[in-house]
């Protein structure tokens, strides 16, 4: 399958900084690509739909100057926690979706790991 | 909200036997697809069963889908401690910028 790279694999951070992830598709041109946020023992939940060269796409509840979504690029997609705090400690997961002729599949980066001290 | 909706929720098998996961959904999809995730990993694209389809394999696995009951059911035969995994069922609904609605996942547990 497709390679999804997502950086970095770990953050710690201090309360009120701002984390950077970034998500690439390695070996196709995503237009597309997901973040998702899981919490242990949970499934995905859908934070937003990131579009290359447009504004991403946010899911209900989620707080866009909160999670800040840039795609510049057909191969990559970054997601900025801003402010962070304790709360926003999860695992942050990116996907790109690719398009095939039997459909969309998404290949997934092997998730972010936030810890906000 | 989530539209797949997997059972069991956890399974404990003996190495080398078959597990069987079951996957319900309520809207008309375009396919319907499997992931695993290890522990602390992303996912992991196993396999994808269009609307059409009724069968599909990929080596140790086999996945079933009824439509009339909106419901798949993924198999894997003789199970390895490596199969170790959480396997999500996701759908892909109609419209031309679907995205994927996973479920809540199935914990596997293979006792070597």
């Amino acid at each position: 399958g497709a390679v999804v790279s997502q950086h970095p694999s770990w953050v710690i951070c201090k309360s009120g900084t701002s984390v950077k992830i970034e998500c690439r598709s390695l070996d196709f041109q995503a237009t597309t690509m997901f973040w998702y946020r899981q919490f242990p023992k949970q499934s995905l939940m859908l934070m937003a739909t990131s579009n290359e060269g447009s504004k991403a796409t946010y899911e209900q509840g989620v707080e866009k100057d909160k999670f800040l979504i840039n795609h510049a690029s057909l191969t990559l997609s970054t997601l900025t926690v801003t402010s962070a705090h304790p709360e926003d400690s999860s695992f942050y997961i990116c996907s790109a979706r690719w398009t095939s002729g039997r459909g969309n599949i998404q290949y997934f980066g092997a998730g972010t790991r936030l810890s906000v001290l | 909200s989530q539209q797949g909706e997997e059972d069991p929720q956890a399974l404990s098998i003996q190495e080398g036997e078959n597990a069987t996961m079951n996957c319900s959904y309520k809207t008309s999809i375009n396919n319907l697809q499997w992931y695993r995730q290890n522990s602390g990993r992303g996912l992991v694209h196993l396999i994808l069963i269009r609307s059409n389809e009724r069968e599909k394999h990929s080596g140790r696995l086999r996945v079933t889908l009824d439509t009339s009951k909106k419901s798949s059911s993924l198999l894997i035969t003789a199970s390895r401690a490596a199969d170790t995994a959480s396997y999500f069922c996701a759908t892909d609904g109609t419209g031309a910028n679907s995205k994927l609605t996973f479920g809540k996942g199935i914990t596997l547990s293979v006792r070597p």
